[in-house]
């Protein structure tokens, strides 16, 4: 069946701008999750939503990100007034229900570059 | 939290079963051990997962000790796609299991 699906998979943009992902889960899926990837570094949890509440944005790097979801499916990751230090992949994961004995399944990111 | 520990690099044989060993001694009660891997530009791919029993799936197995301190993954027959960094990561059993912590990995090369 269909994975987690992320658009756009490259996104360039200038400093100053505002830019918004998109993340749609797979089908049935209640949680949904923010990480984001630096090069060459580790991935970083953001947020994760249990239906379209998010009981955890403790990794939200700033108040310039923010992220909703609706309908317990699809979730927007935005970004205001973007910064260099911004430049990453965004991965989107999603898991049937939440707690330690259900995977996370990820998508293929969007590759952000702040310019 | 559990930490994990895991070698930084290893090299495979192409053909031959791959042993991705993890040390994650502080394990408690009901935390379950995971595997997943990042081939280079892909997100991360969800191998296995176990509480206490070994686990085997289409893609590999997973051997963990008996006092639960340790754990092994084997690629059965590894190939040149198996070319990755592996993760494995402990999961608490209460509201931080609710998420993924990843560590460093091993970065694994499958030769020829």
């Amino acid at each position: 069946g269909a994975g987690v699906s992320q658009s756009p998979s490259n996104k360039v943009t200038e400093k100053g701008k505002d830019v918004e992902l998109r993340c749609d889960p797979i089908s049935g899926h209640t949680a949904l999750y923010w990480y984001r990837q630096s090069l060459g570094q580790g991935l970083e949890f953001l947020i994760y939503f249990q239906g379209n509440s998010a009981p955890d944005k403790s990794g939200l790097p700033s108040d310039r990100f923010s992220a909703e979801r609706t309908g317990g499916s699809v979730s927007t990751l935005t970004i205001q007034r973007t910064q260099q230090e911004d430049s990453a992949v965004y991965l989107c994961a999603s898991s049937i229900r939440l707690g330690p004995n259900s995977p996370l399944h990820f998508g293929n990111g969007t590759r952000l570059t702040v310019t | 939290d559990a930490k994990t520990t895991q070698p930084t690099s290893m090299d495979c044989a192409e053909g031959r079963a791959a042993n991705l060993p993890c040390n994650h001694s502080t394990i408690s009660g009901n935390e379950y051990v995971y595997w997943y891997r990042q081939i280079h530009s892909q997100g991360p791919q969800y191998i296995i997962h176990g509480l206490k029993n070994n686990e085997t799936n289409e893609m590999a197995s997973l051997i963990i000790t008996e006092d639960r301190k340790s754990s092994t993954l084997i690629l059965p027959h590894a190939t040149l796609r198996d070319t990755a960094v592996y993760y494995c990561i402990v999961r608490p059993d209460k509201a931080a299991g609710n998420k993924l912590t990843f560590g460093g990995g091993t970065r694994v090369l499958v030769k020829p």
